[in-house]
């Protein structure tokens, strides 16, 4: 069946190091691929997305691509901010009865 | 301009009570979503209505309820509250066949 899977958290970074959150996904079809943030205390927010093979998503300093071949969508950031300390969710959608499938998020702590 | 709105905010009450949350969406969007978040942030969607219909009814008991007088309101009543059924309860909103969809603040039920 259809899911999406994250790498464990939480992870704990310093301020301006880099950011790898690997993110794998089965599904059948051509999905739409999305991450999401959640900052404490508020809902989920669209951090970027893709909507087909090679697409690059980015958006606030992040970046994801969709490799098709691999069936990821890791997350990258060249330097973390404190104000980046959020749990991030990936997820895709396959277009049936407009369905998101969500992983199971990973709580990113960044130290000054 | 809050694009989706919830309330209440926080609830907090008894066992076995019956409670109801409320979601607006002023995007326009034709469909809307409830989600539970547990309390290590895993994501479960509950139900989709596109159009007041329908579409997505995952494994929820049946003392959930969803109603949706139109295409921007989607309520949520819960009867006979269970200590189990604390969470955050998360509203969104989407455009059919586009998978972006839009987030609440969330409830925050607590049940004692």
């Amino acid at each position: 069946g259809n899911s999406v899977t994250q790498m464990e958290g939480p992870v704990t970074l310093s301020e301006e190091a880099f950011l790898t959150i690997n993110c794998t996904y089965t599904a059948t079809g051509y999905p739409s691929l999305f991450w999401y943030v959640q900052y404490p205390g508020e809902g989920l927010q669209l951090l970027l997305k893709a909507t087909k093979a090679d697409d690059k998503g980015s958006n606030k300093g992040f970046e994801a691509t969709y490799r098709k071949e691999t069936t990821s969508f890791h997350l990258e950031k060249g330097s973390v901010q404190v104000s980046d300390s959020a749990v991030y969710f990936c997820a895709f959608d396959t277009g049936a009865n407009s369905k998101l499938t969500f992983g199971k998020g990973i709580t990113l702590s960044v130290r000054p | 301009d809050t694009a989706v709105s919830q309330t209440p905010k926080y609830l907090v009450t008894q066992m076995g009570n019956d409670k109801s949350i409320k979601c607006e969406q002023n995007l326009g969007h034709d469909t809307m979503y409830w989600y539970k978040q547990d309390s290590k942030k895993f994501l479960k969607i509950m139900f989709s209505y596109n159009n007041k219909e329908l579409i997505i009814n995952e494994t929820v008991p049946n003392r959930f309820s969803p109603k949706s007088p139109d295409k921007a309101h989607l309520n949520l009543h819960i009867n006979s509250l269970e200590l189990g059924d604390s969470a955050v309860y998360f509203c969104a909103s989407s455009l059919a066949g586009v998978g972006e969809q839009y987030f609440g603040p969330g409830t925050r039920l607590t049940v004692t």
